[in-house]
């Protein structure tokens, strides 16, 4: 079965700093991950996704995120975090098998970044 | 190009009761998700269809039934309401099943069970 950690409940950054938020995953296969972010009373806005290529994926809103296939892990990365990022970012995967779009995520990690 | 549009928005029920969400896909998108949030359990994969076929379903109740009509818009139901019930109901389109796109997701239904 397919699963997402993300080890981090909160994670507070200063305004101008680089944020990282943190995701591992657990497939077998090759995974599709996302990045999501809620902001509250809303919906899941898509902010990047990997397939296959190159490591390093940039998405929205300045977002990027590197894949790393020894670690499982893929990371979620901004070079200077602004307030308006603060919100739920959620990571999720999904194992390509060719019956279906269902996402598994990880339990989601609140951003706080002040000024 | 218009969005999900989920409705309604939000409702109160009391336990018991059943109740019926609606979802409309993103123009030509055929595959419709759902998904429940809640603060304990997080994001749940409810079930997807595409083409007005159940292709997918996760681990939850027969209470929880949906389907899809031709024009792709999709409709949720959950019969004799639990307090457990109350969440966030999220509906998401894709324009392929088991392609490698991004899913869309509504603003969701947000459920109170009283």
């Amino acid at each position: 079965a397919q699963s997402v950690a993300q080890p981090e409940d909160q994670v507070n950054v200063a305004e101008g700093n680089p944020l990282t938020v943190k995701c591992t995953y657990s497939v077998s296969g090759n995974p599709y991950l996302f990045w999501y972010v809620q902001y509250p009373n809303r919906g899941l806005q898509f902010l990047l996704k990997y397939i296959t290529g190159d490591n390093l994926v940039k998405g929205s809103y300045g977002f990027e995120a590197e894949f790393n296939k020894s670690q499982t892990s893929f990371h979620l990365k901004k070079p200077s975090a602004l307030v308006s990022d603060s919100a739920l970012y959620f990571c999720a995967v999904r194992v390509f098998t060719g019956g279906g779009n269902k996402l598994t995520f990880g339990t989601g990690t609140q951003l706080k970044v002040e000024l | 190009k218009a969005g999900v549009t989920q409705t309604p928005r939000y409702l109160i029920k009391t336990r018991g009761q059943q109740v019926t969400l609606s979802c409309s896909p993103i123009s030509g998108h055929r595959s419709v998700s759902w998904y429940q949030q809640t603060p304990g359990q997080g994001l749940q994969f409810l079930f997807e269809y595409f083409s007005e076929t159940q292709r997918n379903k996760g681990n939850f109740p027969g209470r929880f039934s949906g389907r899809q009509f031709s024009n792709s818009r999709s409709e949720m139901n959950v019969s004799t309401l639990e307090l457990g019930d109350s969440a966030l109901y999220l509906c998401a389109s894709s324009s392929r099943q088991g392609g490698t796109g991004e899913l869309f997701f509504g603003e969701g239904s947000r459920l109170t069970v009283l």
